[in-house]
């Protein structure tokens, strides 16, 4: 398909492990985001990543959180030392360019659960 | 602390009847964005208001961004089952990020 796809769709690990998490956006699509939902609440901003610029990780919760992205495609997302808040689904959206209004196209998610 | 706070965070209503959903902030929004929601998988985008005041119609589905876009509305008329999800409101401050109210998850019932 042509949609942005994540891998993989569920994740479940032991607290103090490392994780990572990848998303393929849309091609051609210039900008990426990754989001959090946690269980019951709306997205929470977390990075994107626009063409070659310098990415905006204001929404990075600890830096035990990182994110990387190869050119204009595949992004992954690794999380550190890993601890039982962390669990929620991560959403992977990308968008042609990066503009306020523009429309992001989301990824089913990946679920990831830390015991 | 939320910058969109989006009521009511949970909808149970009959087929046929109307509803309303709010996305209130003391913000100014370059941008206003609905998505809807099915378990398991990512929000899909309903549509972008961007002009204070906009009203935007789809089918049976009616938006509005209030004038001095802080807030926006979601009114659904004559709801039918497969209208049941979880609708997200986002706005755009600067470029890149959204900011996204909590979600209201409506069940229409047959």
């Amino acid at each position: 398909g042509a949609g942005v796809s994540q891998s993989p769709s569920n994740k479940v690990t032991e607290k103090g492990k490392d994780v990572e998490l990848r998303c393929d956006p849309i091609s051609g699509h210039t900008a990426l985001y990754w989001y959090r939902q946690r269980l019951g609440q709306g997205l929470e901003f977390l990075i994107y990543f626009q063409g070659n610029s310098a990415p905006d990780k204001s929404g990075l919760p600890s830096d035990r959180f990182s994110a990387e992205r190869t050119g204009e495609s595949v992004s992954t997302l690794t999380i550190q030392r890993t601890q039982q808040e962390d669990s929620a689904v991560y959403l992977c959206a990308s968008s042609a360019e990066l503009a306020s209004g523009d429309t992001q196209y989301f990824g089913p998610g990946t679920r990831l659960t830390v015991l | 602390t939320q910058l969109l706070e989006q009521s009511p965070q949970f909808l149970s209503i009959q087929e046929g009847e109307n509803l309303t959903v709010y996305c209130n902030s003391s913000s100014v929004f370059s941008s206003l964005q609905w998505y809807r929601q099915e378990p398991g998988e990512g929000p899909v985008l309903l549509v972008t208001v961007v002009t204070g005041g906009e009203v935007k119609k789809l089918k049976r589905l009616t938006f509005q961004f209030g004038d001095a876009r802080k807030d926006s509305s979601l009114h659904i008329t004559a709801a039918q089952p497969g209208d049941t999800g979880l609708y997200l409101c986002a706005g755009a401050i600067t470029l890149g990020r959204l900011y996204f109210g909590r979600g209201t998850q409506l069940t229409v019932w047959p």
